[in-house]
């Protein structure tokens, strides 16, 4: 069954970069898949951010493209978030996952990040 | 882009009872590229059904779905504790894909 984990600093600070890596267990990232990013503010809903597939094609949310670089590593089977300048705006709950081609999933059990100085 | 809106917000029901859950698309998706997920607090959202209509792996039959066009249901025939939870329907008909706002099923 595969595995998703998250990992990364929990703080930022406002106009730095939030960087996540998700480390895929069980499962090879190298599949028929698609991987993203998916992010709950507190006590709100839930965004897509973007996605990758093994290749290196990605996708991102229009409202989010001009910050955002989501990269894969095969030889590791992770793939990663970047979110450049951000501000209280980006504190959430960062959920990565895997897409098929009509769901999400499994899903990480997510990272808490919050951007506070 | 099509927007979902869930109603209602909050379901307050019973163990035992049917629940009823409405997601209703801006426009018109195809019924493969509708999913319902479950969130707990503190967890992350569980995929229940995908296609409108299939159960996901190991979820129970008391969940149904169904719909077309942009009137979708999630039906869970008999609530037991731990459905207690919030839904979220979600479409992958385009590129961004996006979910409703959720509706809470919460204990009467």
């Amino acid at each position: 069954q595969v595995q998703l984990q998250e990992s990364g600093p929990g703080l930022v600070k406002p106009s730095e970069t939030l960087s996540l890596t998700c480390a895929v267990s069980l499962h090879s990232i190298s599949s028929t898949h698609s991987w993203g990013w998916i992010r709950q503010p507190p006590g709100k809903g839930l965004e897509c951010i973007g996605s990758i597939y093994y290749t290196g094609t990605t996708y991102y949310n229009p409202s989010l493209k001009s910050r955002v670089t989501i990269s894969v590593d095969t030889s590791k089977n992770q793939f990663s978030l970047k979110v450049r300048s951000v501000t209280a705006a980006d504190t959430a709950v960062y959920y990565c996952a895997r897409l098929g081609p009509n769901w999400i999933d499994p899903w990480g059990r997510g990272i808490l990040v919050t951007v506070s100085s | 882009e099509s927007a979902l809106t869930q109603s209602p917000g909050t379901l307050s029901l019973s163990p035992g009872e049917r629940a009823t859950l409405s997601c209703r698309a801006s426009q018109s998706i195809s019924s493969s590229y509708l999913a319902w997920y479950q969130q707990k607090p503190g967890q992350a959202p569980r995929l229940l059904i995908y296609g409108a209509s299939s159960r996901a792996t190991g979820i129970p039959d008391r969940f149904s779905g169904s719909g077309s066009g942009t009137d979708f249901t999630l039906t869970i025939s008999r609530l037991e504790p731990e459905d207690f939870a919030v839904y979220y329907c979600q479409q992958s008909g385009n590129s961004l894909w996006t979910f409703g706002q959720g509706t809470k099923v919460e204990i009467k």
